[in-house]
């Protein structure tokens, strides 16, 4: 199956600091990858839509400049957390579709736990 | 809006059988999908309804009613490894692929 890689799996940092978490798509190319946000035992809140040579689509109610999204290739997007602050801290996913398929599974990364203190 | 609506939690024995409904009130429908997620884990792609019907993998299958906007996800004979959070989601559009996912339903699997 697909293979979607996110990086780093746990990071703590300081407030106000910057963290780049990086979602890689292993096996195929994605020109559309998706970042969410999951709280503790809640659902998966879509964030944006990260599309390769573009601008990222933000949900409504997410600072675009707070979480800055950057997908400038086929199979990497970027999502930085700027100035963090403890209420940033949460379970951070991304997730891409192959381009083939008329299911739209969706193949998610492991996951990245940021911890702002 | 987008609203999808599923159990919170279900209980349910080894061995047993057990449904997970969802009922969803979206702009657009495309699809109605299930995931499952271990904790600290992410979650993991199970099954697909585009049309009405039944779609049976394995152990699991899942229905779709387009015209009541309701699906489920049927888990037989379970076992202890199930026991995790599902998930309906929608793509509510037909381009894109951009899902909406449900809150989630916990399922307690007991010896």
């Amino acid at each position: 199956g697909a293979v979607v890689s996110q990086h780093p799996s746990w990071v703590i940092c300081k407030s106000g600091t910057s963290v780049k978490i990086e979602c890689r798509s292993l096996d195929f190319q994605a020109t559309t990858m998706f970042w969410y946000r999951q709280f503790p035992k809640q659902s998966l809140m879509l964030m944006a839509t990260s599309n390769e040579g573009s601008k990222a689509t933000y949900e409504q109610g997410v600072e675009k400049d707070k979480f800055l999204i950057n997908h400038a290739s086929l199979t990497l997007s970027t999502l930085t957390v700027t100035s963090a602050h403890p209420e940033d801290s949460s379970f951070y996913i991304c997730s891409a579709h192959r381009l083939q398929g008329s299911t739209g599974e969706l193949f998610f990364g492991e996951g990245s736990r940021l911890t702002v203190l | 809006g987008q609203s999808l609506e599923q159990p919170s939690e279900v209980t349910a024995v080894e061995g047993a059988i057990v449904q997970i409904n969802c009922t969803y009130q979206t702009s657009g429908f495309y699809g109605l999908s299930w995931y499952q997620q271990h904790d600290g884990g992410a979650p993991t792609f199970l099954s697909y309804n585009g049309l009405d019907g039944l779609e049976e993998t394995g152990r699991f299958s899942s229905f779709l009613s387009r015209s009541d906007s309701y699906g489920y996800l049927l888990l037989q004979e379970l076992q202890m490894k199930d026991s995790a959070s599902y998930f309906c989601a929608v793509r509510p559009h037909r381009g894109g692929f951009k899902t909406i996912f449900g809150a989630g339903t916990r399922l307690f699997v007991k010896a």
